[in-house]
């Protein structure tokens, strides 16, 4: 069975810093692995999409990397700014099903 | 959240009571699925469909039905509310891999 983690929970960085945001899965043979954004009391935005054939992606200020042997992927964030407060999200979709399993998420907040 | 509408925002029903969570999509997607986002626990799968007519169990499945009659709409029946189904409850829809997600819908059961 598919888990996924993410650690930190939350954290909390000054404006401007670079900031890696980590997301770990237990079973390597993953379809693709999908990044999202959530605001307050709001839907998911989706971010970053990986396929299994990719090591990484980039969109603007983020980039994320995907590593399926040792079950990682990972969200830059470069020079971060107060509007990039919100929870990140990893959903990983597994090889032969149409399920999306999501990690618990990371509260991130940037101070001005 | 555009293209993928939820209703209603808000609901308290006692225990034992029914409703439907409506969603609807204009955006023809194949796929839909329904999650709870419980503290701690991120977003839980509970039913999907890749089409109209099909649809099938997630995670957590129990205590809740779905139907696809149509391309554009995939409601979620609770036939009996428990308050253990006290969470919000996010529709999605999919295109080239990319889930489109509603605006979500607050449920408490009392």
């Amino acid at each position: 069975k598919q888990e996924v983690t993410q650690i930190p929970a939350a954290l909390s960085v000054p404006e401007g810093e670079n900031l890696v945001l980590n997301c770990s899965f237990t079973d390597s043979a993953i379809y693709n692995l999908q990044w999202f954004r959530q605001d307050p009391g709001k839907g998911l935005t989706s971010l970053l999409l990986i396929q299994s054939s990719q090591r990484e992606q980039t969109s603007g200020r983020l980039n994320a990397s995907l590593d399926k042997s040792s079950g990682r992927s990972t969200l830059y964030i470069a020079a971060s700014q107060p509007g990039d407060s919100a929870t990140y999200l990893c959903a990983v979709r597994s090889s032969g099903t149409y399920k999306y399993i999501f990690g618990t998420g990371t509260r991130l907040k940037v101070l001005a | 959240n555009a293209g993928v509408t939820q209703t209603p925002k808000f609901q308290v029903l006692k225990t034992g009571q029914s409703m439907t969570l409506q969603c609807a999509q204009d955006m023809n997607h194949e796929y839909m699925s329904w999650y709870r986002q419980d503290p701690g626990m991120g977003l839980r799968l509970i039913h999907y469909s890749v089409g109209a007519g099909i649809t099938d169990q997630g995670e957590v499945p129990n205590g809740y039905n779905v139907s696809r009659s149509t391309t554009e709409d995939f409601p979620l029946r609770l036939l009996s509310a428990a308050p253990s189904q006290t969470s919000v409850y996010f529709c999605a829809s999919k295109v080239e891999e990319k889930l489109f997600f509603g605006s979500g819908t607050q449920l408490s059961v009392l």
